[in-house]
């Protein structure tokens, strides 16, 4: 079974300080993709962050890095220099690359809600 | 360009009514993918189409149904409604449906809220 756990429910932080989201994952293919998405509350689910498995180099986008321990499944979420708009809902999600009778399928984590305090 | 829209964005039903939902991809994007998000939780995956047919099915039951028309658009229909429904529907459209060997990145609606009174 193909599962995202993301063990804390909510996270804060003062701004311009920086926060780590975790997340674990649980599957047997060797092929896959694990991303962060950040839910506003406009509901608009955005895509922070993407990270391939076959790659050993940790993905960067600005403020926002992952530390990707593929044999732990492993794949947290750095935030530098937090900001008032990043506080949102961040889904860790995964999909897996092989072919199959679930692609396109994106599983996600429960959610972790940030607060970002001025 | 226009992103992925959804209509209505907020629906009030009563149980044991029938609903519709409806999702506009992205221009060039051949591919919808449906999913639920009930308060609190994380999105579950209901459906996948591409090129008109259904490629996946999450774990809903068959009061669940969609389909794809010739522009890509898509329907969601939800029969018989529970009170178990009311929830976030999420549609996101991606260019093709094959995961392969390159990432083929999905693009979310905002979504249309659902409650079942």
């Amino acid at each position: 079974a193909q599962t995202v756990t993301q063990s804390q429910p909510e996270m804060s932080v003062q701004e311009a300080e920086t926060v780590t989201l975790s997340c674990t994952y649980d599957t047997s293919e060797s092929d896959y993709y694990l991303f962060w998405y950040k839910q506003p509350p406009s509901r608009q689910m955005i895509l922070v962050i993407r990270q391939e498995a076959y790659k050993q180099q940790n993905a960067t986008e600005n403020r926002f890095s992952v530390n990707f321990q593929k044999a732990a499944k492993s794949f947290s979420l750095k935030i530098s220099d937090s900001q008032l708009g990043d506080a949102a809902m961040y889904f860790c999600a995964y999909i897996p690359g092989n072919r199959g009778s679930t692609l396109g399928r994106l599983y996600f984590g429960r959610g972790t809600q940030l607060t970002v305090w001025p | 360009d226009a992103g992925v829209t959804q209509s209505p964005t907020h629906l009030i039903k009563t149980r044991g009514q029938h609903v519709t939902l409806r999702c506009s991809p992205i221009s060039g994007h051949k591919s919808v993918s449906w999913y639920q998000q009930v308060l609190g939780q994380g999105p579950q995956f209901i459906f996948q189409y591409y090129e008109k047919e259904e490629r996946g099915r999450g774990n809903f039951p068959d009061r669940f149904s969609a389909r794809q028309f010739p522009n890509y658009s898509s329907e969601l229909n939800v029969n018989a409604l529970l009170l178990g429904d009311s929830a976030l529907y999420l549609c996101a459209s991606s260019r093709r449906g094959l995961a392969g060997s390159s990432y083929n990145e999905q693009f979310f609606g905002p979504g249309t809220r659902l409650t079942v009174l």
